[in-house]
């Protein structure tokens, strides 16, 4: 089994629907994030988990919010799809040492009509 | 702020041929850098990091070093596959040590 699961994998909606991506792990990790990637933009940041009650911002958040239910899920909505959040979305784990890498989803296509 | 700059793509190569990926950096102290693979349709995975000056992170044939003084962390491998193709990605986590800061993506066609 995949240590850090998106669900769904692909989705297709329309304008003004509200969209929840859920995003769980196994690795036991306290701190949780939620990407985008776009082509030719790389990945840019959504927003952060540090622990279920410690909740940021990241660089690109407006339209945006999450959800930490625990320390294994962490939730991404977007309340009121427009076609320009269509997208890759990342969810990534990761523990707190400075050489600590992030570890990836497989993502959830989501397309906005 | 954080920034990372990487060759821009698409690259081509013929099965065999010697890969660089240029990738420099800006950041205030020392960061950690890191270089991931995406292949088609999965999520980006760790290929190899280094978290100080000169150290050498490597995996899979893949190499890349950690030049502090050309703010510099290039990904090379001596002789590419077909399985290699996809998009590499350099990135550093800087002094906030949370944010990873991600160079814009390249993507190499490995041709038999």
């Amino acid at each position: 089994d995949a240590d850090v699961t998106q669900t769904p994998r692909n989705r297709i909606t329309k304008t003004g629907k509200r969209i929840m991506l859920e995003c769980s792990q196994t690795k036991g990790h306290d701190r949780m994030y939620w990407y985008r990637q776009d082509p030719g933009l790389g990945l840019r940041l959504i927003y952060y988990s540090f622990d279920v009650k410690d909740i940021n911002k990241g660089e690109i958040s407006d339209g945006y919010s999450v959800s930490r239910q625990a320390q294994a899920k962490f939730s991404l909505s977007l309340e009121s799809a427009i076609p320009n959040q269509t997208a890759l979305y990342f969810c990534a784990t990761s523990d707190p040492g400075q050489g600590g890498p992030q570890h990836f989803g497989d993502g959830t296509r989501l397309s906005i009509l | 702020g954080d920034s990372v700059t990487q060759m821009e793509g698409p690259v081509t190569l013929s099965e065999e041929a010697f890969l660089t990926i240029n990738c420099t950096y800006t950041a205030t102290g020392y960061p950690s850098l890191f270089w991931y693979v995406q292949y088609p349709g999965e999520g980006l995975q760790l290929l190899l990091k280094a978290t100080k000056a000169d150290d050498k992170g490597s995996n899979k044939g893949f190499e890349a070093t950690y030049r502090k003084e050309t703010t510099s962390f290039h990904l090379e491998k001596g002789s590419v596959q077909v399985s290699d193709s996809a998009v590499y990605f350099c990135a550093l986590k800087g002094g906030s040590n949370y944010k990873l800061t991600f160079g814009k993506g390249t993507l190499l066609t490995v041709n038999p």
